[in-house]
C-alpha cells in the first residue's frame, strides 16, 4: 500500500531533550516536506526537500533540522525542544511538487513540557 | 511572500444546505491551487486541484472549485452538504514557475454539518 508513515504518533517530552520524528514514504517520491499544524494558524511548512541531499527552509524552520540521506526517509530533528514547539506535525511527499497531490502522513502529536 | 486567506474560520450548516468556502491568494503570477480536507482524526487528503485548463474543477465527493484569476480566488462549493462532510478544509497555493517554491496553506475552515 502506498503510504507515508511517521513515528512516533504521539510524544510527550521535556524541554531540551533532543528528539527525532521519522518519516518514510514507499512511493519513490522525490519531494518531501514537514509541516506543523496549530489552531488558527493552519499548516505551516517547516522544511522541504527536492531530492536526496537537497533541503531548504520553509516558513518556520527555527529550532528544527532535517536530513535527506535516502530518498524514502526525511527525519525531523528537534535538537533542543521548547514548549512553543508543541504542535501536530505532518510529513508529506509528492512526485511533482508543483502540480501534483501531496500525500500526508498520519501526523505526530508532540507535547513539550 | 505568498499568502493565502480563508475568511470563514468556522461554518455551521444543516444537511442539504449549499456550501461555499472562500479562498484568496496574493501571488500575481502563475499558480497551482489545491483544496485539502482533514476529517476528524484523519490526515489531510486532496479534495481537488487546479493547475491549468477549465477554471471550474470537480473533485471527489461532489465538491467543485472555481478559479477566478481576476479575483485571485479559488472558492470551494458543494450544492448539498452531508453530515459526513464535517471536517476542516484547507486551501493551498504554490507558484507554478518551475523553480523551487513552497506550498502555502490557508489557516483552514472548520465545517460543521448538523442533522
Amino acid at each position: 500500500e502506498a503510504q507515508v508513515t511517521q513515528n512516533p504518533r504521539y510524544l510527550i517530552t521535556v524541554t531540551g531533550k533532543k528528539l527525532t520524528v521519522t518519516c518514510s514514504q514507499n512511493m519513490n517520491h522525490e519531494y518531501m516536506s514537514w509541516y506543523r499544524q496549530d489552531p488558527g494558524l493552519g499548516l505551516r511548512q517547516i522544511y522541504y526537500s527536492m531530492n536526496v541531499e537537497v533541503t531548504d527552509k520553509g516558513d518556520v524552520p527555527e529550532g528544527y533540522k532535517v536530513s535527506r540521506k535516502e530518498k524514502r526517509n526525511f527525519p525531523l530533528i528537534l535538537e533542543s525542544p521548547s514548549p512553543n514547539q508543541t504542535s501536530l506535525y505532518f510529513c508529506a511527499s509528492t512526485p511533482d511538487y508543483y502540480t501534483d497531490t501531496q500525500y500526508f502522513g498520519p501526523g505526530t502529536r508532540l507535547t513539550v513540557l | 511572500a505568498q499568502s493565502v486567506s480563508q475568511h470563514n474560520h468556522h461554518v455551521i450548516l444543516s444537511e442539504a444546505a449549499s456550501l461555499e468556502l472562500g479562498c484568496n491568494y496574493s501571488y500575481g503570477g502563475t499558480v497551482n491551487l489545491f483544496w485539502y480536507v482533514q476529517y476528524p482524526g484523519q490526515h489531510l487528503q486532496l479534495l481537488l486541484k487546479y493547475f491549468s485548463g477549465d477554471p471550474l474543477v470537480k473533485g471527489i465527493k461532489g465538491f467543485e472549485a472555481e478559479f477566478i484569476k481576476s479575483k485571485f480566488s479559488f472558492n470551494l462549493r458543494k450544492p448539498s452538504v452531508q453530515w459526513s462532510d464535517t471536517a476542516e478544509y484547507f486551501c493551498a497555493v504554490n507558484e507554478g514557475t518551475g523553480t523551487a517554491s513552497k506550498l502555502t496553506f490557508g489557516t483552514g475552515t472548520r465545517l460543521q454539518v448538523t442533522l
